[in-house]
Protein backbone atom coordinates (compact mmCIF):
# COMPACT_ATOMS: atom_id res chain seq x y z
CA UNK A 1 0.00 0.00 0.00
CA UNK A 2 0.88 3.22 -0.85
CA UNK A 3 1.14 5.82 2.12
CA UNK A 4 1.27 9.67 1.02
CA UNK A 5 2.32 11.97 3.58
CA UNK A 6 1.06 15.86 2.74
CA UNK A 7 3.12 18.78 4.10
CA UNK A 8 2.24 21.42 5.46
CA UNK A 9 -0.26 20.34 7.76
CA UNK A 10 -1.16 24.13 7.93
CA UNK A 11 -0.28 26.82 5.84
CA UNK A 12 -1.33 29.95 6.54
CA UNK A 13 -1.67 32.89 3.21
CA UNK A 14 -3.61 36.06 2.49
CA UNK A 15 -5.98 36.30 -0.52
CA UNK A 16 -4.10 36.61 -3.70
CA UNK A 17 -1.28 34.57 -2.72
CA UNK A 18 -0.06 31.89 -4.06
CA UNK A 19 0.21 28.39 -2.04
CA UNK A 20 2.26 25.29 -3.13
CA UNK A 21 0.97 22.00 -1.57
CA UNK A 22 3.26 18.82 -1.58
CA UNK A 23 2.49 15.19 -1.46
CA UNK A 24 5.14 12.45 -1.24
CA UNK A 25 4.21 8.60 -1.68
CA UNK A 26 6.22 6.09 -0.04
CA UNK A 27 6.21 4.20 -3.14
CA UNK A 28 6.01 5.30 -7.06
CA UNK A 29 2.62 6.23 -8.07
CA UNK A 30 2.40 4.49 -11.47
CA UNK A 31 0.83 5.99 -14.85
CA UNK A 32 0.83 8.98 -12.04
CA UNK A 33 -2.19 8.10 -11.14
CA UNK A 34 -2.56 11.18 -8.44
CA UNK A 35 -5.86 13.15 -7.45
CA UNK A 36 -6.32 16.19 -5.20
CA UNK A 37 -9.27 17.45 -3.99
CA UNK A 38 -10.73 20.51 -1.72
CA UNK A 39 -13.20 20.27 1.11
CA UNK A 40 -14.75 22.87 2.63
CA UNK A 41 -16.42 22.58 6.16
CA UNK A 42 -19.13 20.77 5.75
CA UNK A 43 -19.23 19.91 2.48
CA UNK A 44 -18.15 16.60 0.49
CA UNK A 45 -14.92 16.86 -0.96
CA UNK A 46 -14.72 17.87 -4.22
CA UNK A 47 -12.14 17.03 -7.34
CA UNK A 48 -9.72 19.11 -8.50
CA UNK A 49 -6.99 17.46 -10.45
CA UNK A 50 -6.45 13.71 -11.61
CA UNK A 51 -3.74 12.63 -13.46
CA UNK A 52 -1.36 14.37 -11.33
CA UNK A 53 -2.23 17.65 -13.24
CA UNK A 54 -5.53 17.75 -15.01
CA UNK A 55 -7.89 20.20 -14.50
CA UNK A 56 -11.29 18.61 -13.61
CA UNK A 57 -14.65 20.08 -14.98
CA UNK A 58 -15.02 23.31 -13.99
CA UNK A 59 -11.98 24.00 -12.28
CA UNK A 60 -10.18 27.50 -12.75
CA UNK A 61 -7.16 27.67 -14.04
CA UNK A 62 -5.92 29.27 -11.09
CA UNK A 63 -5.30 25.34 -9.55
CA UNK A 64 -2.47 23.66 -11.14
CA UNK A 65 -0.92 20.07 -10.25
CA UNK A 66 2.65 18.54 -11.01
CA UNK A 67 4.95 15.71 -10.02
CA UNK A 68 5.85 12.25 -10.86
CA UNK A 69 7.42 8.99 -9.07
CA UNK A 70 7.21 10.18 -5.82
CA UNK A 71 6.51 13.97 -5.86
CA UNK A 72 3.31 15.76 -6.53
CA UNK A 73 2.65 19.46 -6.14
CA UNK A 74 -0.80 21.27 -5.81
CA UNK A 75 -0.22 25.41 -7.06
CA UNK A 76 -3.29 27.70 -6.20
CA UNK A 77 -2.20 31.00 -7.41
CA UNK A 78 -3.85 34.41 -6.94
CA UNK A 79 -5.98 32.70 -3.60
CA UNK A 80 -9.35 33.72 -3.74
CA UNK A 81 -11.30 33.67 -0.08
CA UNK A 82 -13.03 30.06 -1.63
CA UNK A 83 -10.15 28.73 -1.78
CA UNK A 84 -9.79 28.33 1.85
CA UNK A 85 -10.35 25.25 3.09
CA UNK A 86 -8.48 21.57 3.29
CA UNK A 87 -6.96 19.85 0.54
CA UNK A 88 -6.04 16.08 0.29
CA UNK A 89 -4.26 13.98 -2.65
CA UNK A 90 -4.86 10.55 -3.12
CA UNK A 91 -3.54 7.44 -5.04
CA UNK A 92 -5.42 5.60 -7.47
CA UNK A 93 -5.01 3.04 -9.80
CA UNK A 94 -3.70 -0.35 -8.15
CA UNK A 95 -5.24 0.79 -4.80
CA UNK A 96 -6.63 3.64 -3.03
CA UNK A 97 -5.31 5.79 -0.29
CA UNK A 98 -5.17 9.79 1.36
CA UNK A 99 -2.75 11.70 2.26
CA UNK A 100 -3.93 13.23 6.05
CA UNK A 101 -4.57 16.79 4.12
CA UNK A 102 -2.96 20.35 4.32
CA UNK A 103 -5.41 23.14 5.68
CA UNK A 104 -5.31 26.42 3.69
CA UNK A 105 -6.46 28.74 6.24
CA UNK A 106 -6.21 33.20 6.04
CA UNK A 107 -3.28 34.82 7.68
CA UNK B 1 -27.24 15.43 -13.40
CA UNK B 2 -25.53 13.22 -11.48
CA UNK B 3 -27.09 12.77 -7.81
CA UNK B 4 -25.83 10.50 -5.11
CA UNK B 5 -28.41 10.19 -2.13
CA UNK B 6 -26.66 7.66 1.16
CA UNK B 7 -28.84 7.15 4.00
CA UNK B 8 -29.01 4.45 6.65
CA UNK B 9 -26.91 6.01 9.09
CA UNK B 10 -27.83 6.44 12.33
CA UNK B 11 -26.67 5.56 16.51
CA UNK B 12 -25.33 1.98 17.14
CA UNK B 13 -24.31 0.20 19.93
CA UNK B 14 -20.61 -1.40 19.97
CA UNK B 15 -20.83 -4.66 18.42
CA UNK B 16 -24.06 -3.70 16.02
CA UNK B 17 -24.49 -4.10 12.47
CA UNK B 18 -25.94 -1.28 10.31
CA UNK B 19 -26.44 -1.05 6.35
CA UNK B 20 -26.20 2.02 4.60
CA UNK B 21 -27.47 2.85 0.91
CA UNK B 22 -26.71 4.91 -1.67
CA UNK B 23 -29.12 5.64 -4.77
CA UNK B 24 -27.65 6.77 -7.61
CA UNK B 25 -29.02 8.54 -10.55
CA UNK B 26 -28.33 10.98 -13.56
CA UNK B 27 -25.38 7.82 -15.12
CA UNK B 28 -25.42 4.72 -15.95
CA UNK B 29 -25.11 2.61 -13.17
CA UNK B 30 -24.07 -0.40 -14.24
CA UNK B 31 -21.33 0.98 -15.99
CA UNK B 32 -19.61 2.64 -13.64
CA UNK B 33 -17.50 0.90 -10.13
CA UNK B 34 -18.85 2.74 -6.75
CA UNK B 35 -17.10 3.48 -3.44
CA UNK B 36 -17.54 4.17 0.11
CA UNK B 37 -15.65 6.71 1.68
CA UNK B 38 -15.85 7.64 5.39
CA UNK B 39 -14.15 10.38 7.51
CA UNK B 40 -14.38 10.18 11.50
CA UNK B 41 -15.32 13.64 12.82
CA UNK B 42 -12.14 16.62 12.43
CA UNK B 43 -10.23 13.82 11.09
CA UNK B 44 -9.44 12.71 7.10
CA UNK B 45 -10.42 10.96 4.48
CA UNK B 46 -10.18 6.86 4.77
CA UNK B 47 -11.19 4.88 1.63
CA UNK B 48 -13.56 1.89 2.28
CA UNK B 49 -14.74 0.01 -0.10
CA UNK B 50 -15.02 -0.20 -3.69
CA UNK B 51 -17.06 -2.55 -6.20
CA UNK B 52 -16.87 -3.12 -9.67
CA UNK B 53 -19.57 -1.98 -12.48
CA UNK B 54 -20.92 -5.72 -12.87
CA UNK B 55 -20.77 -6.52 -8.94
CA UNK B 56 -18.18 -8.82 -9.77
CA UNK B 57 -15.09 -7.88 -8.31
CA UNK B 58 -14.92 -5.96 -4.59
CA UNK B 59 -12.03 -4.57 -2.86
CA UNK B 60 -12.20 -4.20 0.66
CA UNK B 61 -10.03 -1.76 3.15
CA UNK B 62 -7.86 -3.49 5.55
CA UNK B 63 -9.16 -2.04 8.27
CA UNK B 64 -13.04 -3.59 7.45
CA UNK B 65 -12.17 -6.64 5.86
CA UNK B 66 -14.50 -9.02 7.62
CA UNK B 67 -16.98 -7.15 9.14
CA UNK B 68 -17.94 -4.89 5.99
CA UNK B 69 -19.43 -5.81 2.44
CA UNK B 70 -19.94 -3.97 -0.24
CA UNK B 71 -22.74 -4.90 -2.90
CA UNK B 72 -25.04 -3.20 -5.63
CA UNK B 73 -28.36 -3.64 -6.92
CA UNK B 74 -28.84 -2.52 -10.16
CA UNK B 75 -32.38 -2.63 -10.65
CA UNK B 76 -32.76 -0.17 -8.40
CA UNK B 77 -29.55 1.87 -9.02
CA UNK B 78 -28.51 1.29 -5.91
CA UNK B 79 -24.81 0.72 -3.69
CA UNK B 80 -24.93 -0.50 -0.34
CA UNK B 81 -22.50 -0.95 2.89
CA UNK B 82 -23.18 -3.71 5.45
CA UNK B 83 -21.08 -2.98 8.52
CA UNK B 84 -20.94 -5.64 10.90
CA UNK B 85 -19.27 -5.68 14.64
CA UNK B 86 -19.14 -2.16 14.40
CA UNK B 87 -16.56 0.17 16.94
CA UNK B 88 -16.38 3.40 17.96
CA UNK B 89 -13.17 3.34 15.53
CA UNK B 90 -15.96 2.96 12.67
CA UNK B 91 -17.80 6.57 13.63
CA UNK B 92 -17.76 8.70 10.93
CA UNK B 93 -19.63 10.41 7.74
CA UNK B 94 -19.88 7.67 5.21
CA UNK B 95 -19.87 8.98 1.53
CA UNK B 96 -20.61 7.33 -1.71
CA UNK B 97 -18.34 8.11 -4.73
CA UNK B 98 -18.35 7.67 -8.14
CA UNK B 99 -15.30 7.04 -10.18
CA UNK B 100 -14.45 9.87 -12.78
CA UNK B 101 -14.45 8.53 -16.25
CA UNK B 102 -10.57 8.79 -16.42
CA UNK B 103 -9.72 6.13 -13.93
CA UNK B 104 -8.28 3.63 -15.80
CA UNK B 105 -9.44 1.31 -13.04
CA UNK B 106 -12.15 0.34 -11.01
CA UNK B 107 -9.89 1.93 -7.81
CA UNK B 108 -10.26 5.30 -9.44
CA UNK B 109 -10.28 8.30 -8.50
CA UNK B 110 -13.79 10.28 -7.68
CA UNK B 111 -15.92 13.04 -9.23
CA UNK B 112 -19.51 12.16 -7.43
CA UNK B 113 -20.14 12.82 -4.32
CA UNK B 114 -22.97 12.13 -1.82
CA UNK B 115 -23.74 14.31 1.27
CA UNK B 116 -22.90 11.83 3.31
CA UNK B 117 -24.61 9.98 6.36
CA UNK B 118 -23.45 9.87 9.92
CA UNK B 119 -22.69 6.97 11.55
CA UNK B 120 -22.20 6.86 15.23
CA UNK B 121 -21.16 3.77 17.24
CA UNK B 122 -22.18 4.27 21.33
CA UNK B 123 -23.71 2.90 23.98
Amino acid sequence: EIVLTQSPGTLSLSPGETATLSCKASQSVDNIYLAWYHQKPGQAPRVLIYGASNRAAGIPDRFSGSGSGTDFTLTISRLEPEDFAVYYCQHYGTSLTFGGGTKVDIK
Amino acid sequence: EVQLLESGGGLVPPGGSLRLSCAASGFTFTSFAMNWVRQAPGKGLEWVATISGSGRRTFIADSVKGRFTISRDKSKNTLYLQMNSLTAADSAIYYCAKPGPYSGSDLGYFDYWGQGTLVTVSS
